[in-house]
């Protein structure tokens, strides 16, 4: 089973709508992300957590929130969905000790707002 | 100002050739990590090698190795004995400090398309 999982996987919505995003996963690290990646473009930082009740804004938060359920579960809202937010969404974690603090990802959800 | 630059948008590779790709990066920071992801047309990131700003000698991970020259601000990847399955894209990312505050936030590079030729 994969260590970090996202669902949906595709998603469709239309303007306006509220969707909620999910990540979850079983790695154990405190430390978790979502980014976003236009096409042709890297990914940019939407909003981090340290923990359960650490969390911050990254370059691109406006329109999004998050929520930390728990150590395992970081969720990506959008309030009200608009065409340019179509995007692939990627989560990620990392320990908060090590080497390299590396980021594992997700599959990503690929978002398209019509 | 641009953090992480990677300035080839695409590249042709003849399978069994080696291929660079260049990364330059800008930081104030004396402790930071660069990393190297591979993004196959699939669309997941897949770790592939990491250099920190401290290590002596140049990172490499079976067919990757990363040329890291600090006082450049470059951290090119090279990827010897392509294979077809090497054809993806391939992000630079930085992590620019470790303390809590900066959260190993990583900032990406637009990316590298290569396409390996058989």
């Amino acid at each position: 089973d994969a260590d970090v999982t996202q669902t949906p996987r595709n998603r469709i919505t239309k303007t306006g709508k509220r969707i909620m995003l999910e990540c979850s996963q079983t790695k154990g690290h405190d430390r978790m992300y979502w980014y976003r990646q236009d096409p042709g473009l890297g990914l940019r930082l939407i909003y981090y957590s340290f923990d359960v009740k650490d969390i911050n804004k990254g370059e691109i938060s406006d329109g999004y929130s998050v929520s930390r359920q728990a150590q395992a579960k970081f969720s990506l809202s959008l309030e009200s969905a608009i065409p340019n937010q179509t995007a692939l969404y990627f989560c990620a974690t990392s320990a908060a000790s090590g080497r390299s603090h590396e980021q594992y990802f997700g599959p990503g959800t690929r978002l398209t707002v019509t | 100002a641009q953090k992480i630059t990677q300035t080839q948008p695409g590249m042709f590779v003849q399978e069994k050739e080696a291929v660079t790709l260049d990364c330059t990066y800008d930081t104030s920071d004396q402790s930071y990590g660069l990393f190297w992801y591979k993004q196959p047309s699939s669309g997941e990131m897949i770790f592939l090698i990491y250099q920190g700003s401290y290590d002596e000698q140049n990172a490499t991970e079976g067919r990757y190795s990363l040329n890291f020259q600090k006082a450049r601000k470059s951290a090119n990847l090279v990827i010897s004995a392509s294979q077809l399955g090497d054809s993806a894209m391939y992000f630079c990312a930085m992590r620019e400090t470790v303390i809590k505050a900066a959260g190993n936030k990583l900032t990406f590079g637009g990316g590298t398309r290569v396409l390996v030729k058989p």
